[in-house]
């Protein structure tokens, strides 16, 4: 059974970094085609694709957010984490992170975790 | 980069009506495309894959058609259960593209 879980802070202020970590169970990282995505959700909005981490360290971010993301795996802890720089109050989200094995869609996904921002 | 347009952004129907939510892709897709459901506050549960194929679990009174540009998600027998924001995403590469969703009432 797969599982994963988002942990980080729940409130940042304005200019800060934000780091996220997804601990997983049930695949591993080192396995040919398995990834993990970050994905994030406003409240009352839409789902947003962040990034991807592929389990030979190929990694994928979303055009519009790339200068401030970055995204790394630790395979012998099974966790990927996300840093998100220079936050801002528009990046209160709920943050996701999702199994997925290329090309393929993002299954299972964790429970979420909501992080605002505000000074 | 592809863009992915659902329409309507939200339709509310009767118990035991057909409901159809549409994605467009702003380019050609193949059959690259899933539809997710949330139901208010939990988590995206995946429904349909590869565009048509249905996940395991998932009620039969949902399906899913289209290939390249144009999808379809068809509840045939909206229940109460069914309430939820819908949404198609493009998983063929990189950006893995979102649609805006469509939130389904109860009428």
């Amino acid at each position: 059974q797969i599982t994963l879980k988002e942990s980080g802070p729940t409130l940042v202020k304005p200019t800060q970094t934000l780091t996220l970590t997804c601990t997983f169970s049930g695949f591993s990282l080192s396995t040919s085609g398995v990834g993990v995505g970050w994905i994030r959700q406003p409240p009352g909005k839409a789902l947003e694709w962040l990034a991807l981490i592929y389990w030979n360290d190929d990694k994928r971010y979303s055009p519009s957010l790339k200068s401030r993301l970055t995204i790394t795996k630790d395979t012998s802890k099974n966790q990927v984490v996300l840093i998100m720089t220079n936050m801002d109050p528009v990046d209160t989200a709920t943050y996701y992170c999702a199994h997925r094995r290329a090309p393929a869609w993002f299954d299972p996904w964790g429970q979420g975790t909501l992080v605002t921002v505000s000074s | 980069d592809i863009q992915m347009t659902q329409s309507p952004s939200s339709l509310s129907a009767s118990v035991g009506d057909r409901v159809t939510i549409t994605c467009r892709a702003s380019q050609g897709i193949s059959d690259f495309l899933a539809w997710y459901q949330q139901k208010p506050g939990k988590v995206p549960k995946l429904l349909i894959y590869a565009a048509s194929t249905l996940q395991s679990g998932v009620p039969s009174r949902f399906s899913g058609s289209g290939s390249g540009t144009d999808f379809t998600l068809t509840i045939s027998s909206l229940q109460p259960e069914d309430v939820a924001t819908y949404y198609c995403q493009k998983y063929n590469s990189a950006p893995l593209t979102f649609g805006g969703g469509t939130k389904v009432e109860i009428k």
